[in-house]
């Protein structure tokens, strides 16, 4: 059973206001990602970490940036919320050596 | 550049029909090849993967078809079933890289 966490699951916020989407993971992986996917369609990596300290920018470009200071803990910010942000953002963990990697429920995000 | 080529982006099939998606993929160093399935509103979850060194997984009604020499990967969902709609993806890695995943397809079964 996979154990990771994102919240919130929905969140409706207003243009310019700033917002950390959460995620976490209980098992100790040192990889983990943010996807942004509009729903059904493909998933774009924005960001990912392999570990402590370490952060990466993905292959679409983000205005949000990401911080991993403990390894179960990966959260995503944006400064100010845009509507061009609104998306569905997931994360998702996997270890070395492991290809599978295990996705949180995502949080679907609405700027208005 | 797509290294991970998904094809057809969407698939209708009968209640009891086979259901076929095809990737291509070009970084022949790939040593892992797995297959996600997603329903709607959730994330996406491991259904099956495949390493180079065979050429067919089978897991329950899922099977992997590889062909390395042609660089290319397919699922097979056998009795497809209304519960089977969802969207899937490809997916290839090497070693410890980042996971590329294809575009996705959109899978729906008539009952």
């Amino acid at each position: 059973e996979a154990d990771i966490y994102q919240t919130p699951r929905y969140l409706v916020i207003g243009t310019g206001k700033k917002i950390t989407l959460e995620c976490s993971q209980t098992m100790g992986h040192d990889k983990m990602y943010w996807y942004q996917q509009d729903p059904g369609m493909e998933l774009h990596l924005i960001h990912y970490s392999y570990g402590v300290n370490s952060t990466e920018k993905g292959d679409l470009s983000s205005e949000s940036t990401v911080s991993r200071i403990r390894t179960e803990h990966f959260p995503l910010t944006l400064e100010s919320a845009r509507p061009s942000h609104t998306s569905q953002y997931l994360c998702a963990s996997s270890e070395y050596g492991q290809g599978e990697a295990f996705f949180g429920q995502g949080t679907r995000l609405t700027v208005v | 550049q797509q290294q991970v080529k998904q094809s057809p982006q969407s698939l209708i099939v009968q209640k009891g029909g086979i259901s076929i998606i095809n990737c291509a993929y070009e970084n022949t160093a790939f040593d892992y090849f797995p297959w996600y399935q997603q329903f709607p509103g959730k994330g996406p979850a491991l259904l099956i993967a495949i390493r180079p060194d065979v050429s067919e997984k089978k897991e329950g009604r899922f099977t992997i078809s590889f062909n390395k020499s042609a660089k290319q990967f397919s699922l097979h969902i056998m009795d497809s079933q209304p519960g089977d709609s969802a969207t899937y993806f490809c997916a290839a890695l090497y070693r410890d890289d980042k996971i590329i995943f294809g575009k996705g397809t959109r899978l729906h079964i008539l009952p």
